[in-house]
This record gives structure tokens, sequence and C-alpha cells, in this order.
């Protein structure tokens, strides 16, 4: 089945310590995103790809980047953690044109 | 900026009742989509129904429909026959017409069926 796939669904880290989140996805659509969603929350867009076009919001911080090499994988990467960056990172995507996002199923991030 | 707002955090109702959850919204834009979408204890998001507004019929899926009101910017979702399967965040959601590609959430209701 044509899917959103995230990697690690649990990831622990230190605070400081770099770490970075996968999302590959079966669907072959050009738009991906990146959403943060802390707990009890409403999830909050942190940037998207459009093609390999990086459209990124003007409050994520600069401390959170990413990365698209090709059209199937996208990553996710926080350079220094901070105790305040502890969420679900969801992963989703879409055609152009169709509207309809397609959510994978969060990583769960803790930053010790 | 685009506001969503679901004025009921949490709702709970028995199996097989209908229930009715409500979502407002402000734009200046006349073109635009609106969404429901389901977030289980699991966690993954799933979409349950969408509103193009420029369409004045409001969308069904089996058991799941709409009441859209584009001039009172009102975009309710019906469950009916509710099953345990139901439990779960749903959140609303609004996008602009094609070429501005992003989602804007409301907090959510977070929905319990009763045995």
């Amino acid at each position: 089945d044509a899917m959103v796939i995230q990697n690690p669904r649990y990831q622990v880290t230190q605070f400081g310590k770099p770490v970075t989140l996968s999302c590959s996805q079966t669907l072959n659509h050009n738009v991906m995103y990146w959403y943060q969603q802390k707990s009890s929350q409403a999830p909050k867009l942190l940037f998207h790809y459009y093609d390999k076009d990086f459209n990124n919001e003007a409050d994520t911080p600069d401390n959170f980047q990413s990365r698209r090499p090709n059209t199937s994988f996208c990553f996710l990467d926080i350079r220094s953690p901070g105790l305040g960056d502890t969420a679900m990172y969801l992963c989703a995507t879409s055609r152009a044109g169709l509207e309809t996002q397609y959510f994978g199923p969060g990583t769960r991030l803790l930053v010790l | 900026a685009q506001t969503v707002t679901q004025s009921q955090p949490e709702m709970s109702v028995q199996e097989a009742e209908t229930v009715t959850l409500s979502c407002t919204y402000d734009t200046s834009e006349s073109n635009y989509y609106l969404f429901w979408y389901k977030q289980p204890p699991s966690r993954q998001m799933i979409l349950v129904i969408r509103q193009e507004a420029y369409k004045q019929q409001n969308a069904t899926e089996n058991r799941f429909s709409v009441n859209f009101q584009k001039a009172a910017k009102s975009f309710s979702l019906k469950i009916s026959d509710s099953q345990l399967g139901d439990t779960a965040m749903y959140f609303c959601a609004f996008m602009k017409n094609f070429g501005n590609e992003k989602l804007t959430f409301g907090t959510g209701t977070r929905l319990t069926i009763i045995p």
C-alpha cells in the first residue's frame, strides 16, 4: 500500500545533541511537510518542500533544518534540541493541486 | 491570517448516537478548502472529510457529513451512528486555494464514544 513512513517512531535525545528524523513516501507526491505537535495542541507547520523548493515558516526557529535529497525522502534536523522541542513530529505529503495532505504516524521526540 | 476555532475541547457520546463537532474560521479569502482530520490514540492523522468552499452542497462520507455555512464561516462535522472506533481527537483545518499549501488547524476536539 502507498504510504508515508516515519523513522524512528520514538526518539530520546540529550539537550543539545543533534537529532535527525526521517520521512519517506511511496505516494510519489511532490509536496512534503513537517509539522510539530506539542502535547494536546494542534499541529504547527514548520516548513515544506514543493519539489526541491524549500519553504520555511516565518516563526520556525533556525535550530530546525530540513533536507530533501529526492522525491521520496525528507529529513528534519534539529541542530541543538532544547527541552521545549519535546513533541510529536508529523510528516505529511500531498500532490500539488489536490490539496489533501496524507500524514505519517509521527515521531515522538523526547529531549532530556 | 486565517484562524480556525473549535470551541468544544472535549465531548462524549453513547455508542450509536449522533454527535456534532463545531468549527468556525476566519478568512478574507473567497476560495479555500476545509477539512476534518481524525487523530486516534495511535496518533496517525487521517482525513475524514473535505469541503471545497465553491461547492454549495455539503460533503458526506458514509456516516460523516458536514454542515458548511459559508456566510457564517461555520463548518461542523456530524457523526451518525457513532462507533467505538470514532474515539479520537478531531481537528478542523483550513487551506487557502491552490498556491498556498499551508494547513491551519484548530485546537481540536477530543471525542470519546462510550460503550
